[in-house]
C-alpha cells in the first residue's frame, strides 16, 4: 500500500487556470505538509497542516489555498497559474507536531508545468 | 532564523571512491538532524536520522552521518559508492520544540560506473 499518495503525477496546463493536486495518507499521521521543489532541486516548505489546522503557512502567494477534508487528506489547490508556479511538488506526512520524531514520509510527486 | 548550508553542489565519483557530504546548521540549541536521498525521478526518502544518543548514526545503504555539536555539523558518508547511489541528497535540521525542517539546497552526486 502507498503510504501517501499524490494525484495527478503530470499536470500540464495554461496560464490563468485554476487547478488542483490531491494528497492522501494512510499513516495515521497527524500534520501534513506540502513543498515545492524547483528546477534546481531547491525544496521549499509550503503549508503544514494539524489537525485541520493550517499550522505554518510560509511566505506563498495566496493563489495557493490548502484544503483539508479531513487529517488523512491536504489537497493544494492554485488559483490563476503562473509561469513560475512550474515545479515539482510534494506532499508529506509526519507523525508528531512536536518532539523529535518527525522523519517526513513523502508522496510520489506532480510535477506541474504552466505554458 | 536557522538556516541549513550544504557547501558541495554537485559531486562527481567513480565506484568505490569515498563519500563525504557536508552539513552544517546555524543554530545552537537542541536539534535532530535528517539526511534524505531522493533517487532520480522519485521521492525523498529517509537514509538516516539522529534525535539524541550516540553522535554517530549508521543508515541505511551503508551510509552513516557523524554529529559533532562543536561544528554544527552532520556530515554524511560512505566508505565506497556505488552507480546506484547517483541521486540527490539532502540536509534537514528540526530545532528542540519545533516539527517544521529547514532542507539544505541539496548536493547532487554522480557515481560512475
Amino acid at each position: 500500500d502507498t503510504a501517501v499518495s499524490q494525484t495527478p503525477k503530470y499536470l500540464v496546463t495554461q496560464m490563468g487556470n485554476d487547478k488542483s493536486i490531491k494528497c492522501e495518507q494512510n499513516l495515521g499521521h497527524d500534520t501534513m505538509y506540502w513543498y515545492k521543489q524547483d528546477s534546481k532541486k531547491f525544496l521549499k516548505i509550503m503549508f503544514s497542516y494539524n489537525n485541520k489546522e493550517l499550522i505554518i503557512n510560509e511566505t506563498v502567494p495566496n493563489r495557493f489555498s490548502p484544503k483539508s477534508p479531513d487529517k488523512a487528506h491536504l489537497n493544494l489547490h492554485i488559483n490563476s497559474l503562473e509561469l513560475g508556479d512550474s515545479a515539482v511538488y510534494f506532499c508529506a506526512s509526519s507523525q508528531d507536531q512536536a518532539g523529535g520524531n518527525n522523519e517526513q514520509f513523502f508522496g510520489p510527486g506532480t510535477r506541474l508545468t504552466v505554458l | 532564523a536557522q538556516s541549513v548550508s550544504q557547501h558541495n553542489h554537485h559531486v562527481i565519483l567513480s565506484e568505490a571512491a569515498s563519500l563525504e557530504l557536508g552539513c552544517n546548521y546555524s543554530y545552537g540549541g537542541t536539534v535532530n538532524l535528517f539526511w534524505y536521498v531522493q533517487y532520480p525521478g522519485q521521492h525523498l526518502q529517509l537514509l538516516l536520522k539522529y534525535f539524541s544518543g550516540d553522535p554517530l548514526v549508521k543508515g541505511i545503504k551503508g551510509f552513516e552521518a557523524e554529529f559533532i555539536k562543536s561544528k554544527f555539523s552532520f556530515n554524511l558518508r560512505k566508505p565506497s559508492v556505488q552507480w546506484s547511489d547517483t541521486a540527490e541528497y539532502f540536509c534537514a535540521v528540526i530545532l528542540g520544540g519545533s516539527y517544521i525542517p529547514t532542507f539544505g539546497r541539496g548536493t547532487s552526486l554522480i557515481v560512475h560506473p
